[in-house]
């Protein structure tokens, strides 16, 4: 069990600029998420995978903001035409049949 | 709707000495988890402890314990001996088993500084 590995862990980028966040979840879990959390707040979710399938999306997911999980395996997120908001630390979790969550320890990403 | 309230944006405790962070939580839904995870300042969010709606006992797990006290809808998470490496944010987490959404949603967090 080597944990949910997230990379890069650091990114800048300049306003504009595509970025993509790669997360390997635990293997066996088969059920990943992404969260976001800025300075101060507590993690605020993204989406939810089961497999393959994008079961939920935050409704503050602007269309900017892409997952996948194509395998089931690892997920990619994908944030297009980067804004100075999207600042933030990026984080991944999976979990298996159980209730609790294991988080990465997450993409810190600034935009310039 | 499902929320997570921790009123205590920093808490101090000597170290070897016991403390409660608080958590209030609302939700409809009559089947939920509670979580408490500890966030470092590497960012990696470490799970503590958990407690299921229906658990007549309230969970422990080495040295810490949830004070659940479901008529209150409080899951106050308990850290008996400090230790200076407790030094950290604590968040609260909800998530509802049976209402159609499976996120988790977190509170704002409490930051405990040990005090040596």
């Amino acid at each position: 069990d080597t944990g949910v590995s997230q990379n890069p862990r650091h990114k800048i980028t300049k306003r504009g600029q595509n970025v993509t966040f790669r997360c390997d979840p635990i293997s066996e879990h088969n059920r990943l998420y992404w969260y976001r959390q800025t300075l101060g707040q507590g993690p605020e979710f993204l989406t939810y995978f089961q497999n393959e399938a994008q079961l939920e999306k935050s409704r503050l997911l602007s269309d900017r903001f892409s997952a996948e999980r194509p395998k089931g395996s690892f997920s990619t997120l994908e944030i297009q035409r980067t804004e100075q908001g999207d600042s933030a630390m990026y984080l991944c979790a999976s979990r298996p049949t159980g209730p609790e969550a294991f988080f990465g320890q997450g993409t810190r990403l600034t935009v310039v | 709707a499902q929320k997570i309230t921790q009123t205590q944006p920093g808490m101090f405790v000597q170290e070897k000495e016991a403390v409660t962070l608080d958590c209030t939580y609302d939700t409809s839904d009559q089947s939920y988890g509670l979580f408490w995870y500890k966030q470092p300042s590497s960012g990696e969010m470490i799970f503590l402890i958990y407690q299921g709606s229906y658990d007549e006992q309230n969970a422990t797990e080495g040295r810490y314990s949830l004070n659940f006290q479901k008529a209150r809808k409080s899951a106050n998470l308990v850290i008996s001996a400090s230790q200076l490496g407790d030094s950290a944010m604590y968040f609260c987490a909800m998530r509802e088993v049976t209402s159609g959404t499976y996120k988790y949603i977190f509170g704002t967090g409490t930051r405990l500084k040990v005090l040596a």
